[in-house]
């Protein structure tokens, strides 16, 4: 089956500066990468996503890339806040979206 | 609230006890996931229903866990002889058919279980 990992599982970075969070994943297949963002007691929600057939997808201060060759995807948050902090999962699925295969999540810190 | 709902939202049982938890999803849509998660790990995939069918099942699922969605609409998971080990939080999402956007899962709030 699918893996996922992600990478750093923790980022701290200053108000303002960018952070980037890594993932990589083995099954070929996966055509679907989604990001989520997960603050404390909090559901799990949609910030991005990305499908294979693209190689860049941005929305305001977040970007998603894909590199399907090398099988990783990166989330590029820039000009951080504070309100940014929380732990960002990445995820990927087969064409068919029966299952989702998640990262182990990163903690981001955005120190004012 | 027209998003996804889960009760209950908390649950403690001793050890051996069966429990059972409930999904609400967003009206109009036909998927529905169950996800285990557990302190500093991301969701990991348990079931999931497209309608009434259950489609896809994770070989990590014991035979203790069942799930059913009877008439294609709510969700219900039962875990059998509790163990220590199913202490988690147990996330529901769904989401509409793929396809222009609609792939998005949209998570319940989750049922956080703690077995003694």
């Amino acid at each position: 089956g699918e893996n996922v990992e992600q990478h750093p599982s923790t980022l701290s970075v200053q108000e303002g500066d960018s952070a980037v969070i890594k993932c990589t994943y083995s099954d070929s297949a996966s055509n679907y990468f989604p990001w989520y963002k997960q603050e404390l007691g909090k559901r799990p929600q949609l910030i991005i996503d990305i499908r294979s057939n693209v190689g860049e997808k941005k929305d305001q201060r977040i970007a998603v890339t894909l590199n399907k060759t090398a099988k990783h995807f990166s989330l590029h948050i820039t000009e951080t806040q504070p309100e940014d902090s929380a732990v960002y999962f990445c995820a990927a699925s087969l064409y068919n979206f029966n299952k989702f295969y998640f990262g182990s999540g990163t903690k981001l810190n955005v120190k004012p | 609230d027209t998003g996804v709902s889960q009760n209950p939202r908390h649950k403690i049982t001793k050890r051996g006890q069966n429990v059972t938890f409930r999904c609400d999803p967003i009206s109009e849509h036909n998927r529905l996931y169950w996800y285990r998660q557990t302190l500093g790990q991301g969701p990991e995939f348990l079931t999931y229903f497209q309608n009434e069918a259950q489609l896809e099942k994770s070989r990590l699922l014991s035979d203790r866990f069942s799930a059913e969605r009877p008439k294609g609409s709510f969700s219900t998971l039962e875990i059998q002889r509790t163990e220590q080990g199913d202490s988690a939080m147990y996330l529901c999402a769904s989401s509409s058919a793929p396809g222009q956007g609609k792939e998005t899962q949209y998570f319940g709030p989750g049922t956080r279980l703690l077995v003694l």
